[in-house]
């Protein structure tokens, strides 16, 4: 079966300093993957939607970056962050050869808790 | 992409049914409709999708009229457990580039 593994979990960090968030997914092959976030009490922001290798789409402007070295890790970074980059985010997968048993389903990871202060 | 417009918020009591409507006006041929549910502090997760007419299953149903420019949610004999935020979003399938755009979605409050 399919998993999706998404850490650290917490993370408080200064503002300057840089982050990476790791993504890996398990069970599948060519998978889409995606990173959100999501401010206290608001909907999820799409930040970044790959559907393969160096194949990286940037939804939002802004001081962080996606990179997708394998078919099933995905990872975002910042060199600098800054105080509004605090928040919840989230790595999803989708099947991206249509062999999910429904067309629009994509499962997500436990989340990372962002604190920059 | 199809813009989405849903209710902020919904209150209801334990045992009750609880219908959320999501207008999609510009919804396009290919396009899914699809609801998730997101608990605090989790990922979302898929609760059902559709194209047209009537879909259930055991957690869900959704009913799509003919014209499909809007879609409704219900859900029976609510809990709460299913106090939660649940996104209606519209789009094509997987395989044909559907970024999963979420909106604000409606947020659900059962009360005992």
């Amino acid at each position: 079966s399919q998993t999706i593994h998404q850490w650290p979990a917490t993370l408080v960090q200064p503002v300057g300093s840089p982050l990476s968030l790791e993504c890996t997914v398990e069970g599948t092959s060519n998978p889409n993957l995606y990173w959100y976030r999501q401010a206290a009490g608001r909907g999820l922001q799409l930040l970044f939607y790959s559907i393969g290798i160096d194949q990286i789409s940037s939804e939002v402007p802004q001081n962080l970056s996606a990179s997708r070295p394998q078919d099933r890790q995905f990872i975002l970074s910042s060199k600098k962050l800054l105080l509004s980059d605090s928040g919840f985010y989230l790595c999803a997968w989708s099947s991206g050869t249509g062999g999910a048993l429904v067309d629009t389903e994509a499962f997500f990871g436990q989340g990372t808790r962002l604190t920059v202060v | 992409l199809a813009k989405t417009t849903q209710p902020i918020s919904m209150d209801s009591y334990e045992g009750q049914e609880v219908n959320i409507t999501c207008s999609h006006n510009n919804i396009a041929t290919n396009d899914y409709i699809t609801w998730y549910q997101q608990f605090p502090s989790q990922g979302p997760r898929f609760i059902i999708q559709g194209y047209k007419t009537k879909v259930t299953n055991e957690v869900a149903s959704l009913f799509i009229p003919a014209d499909r420019k809007s879609s409704t949610l219900s859900l029976p004999r609510v809990s709460l457990s299913d106090t939660a935020v649940y996104y209606c979003l519209v789009g094509p399938s997987m395989e044909y580039g559907n970024k999963l755009v979420f909106g604000a979605g409606t947020i659900l409050r059962v009360k005992s």
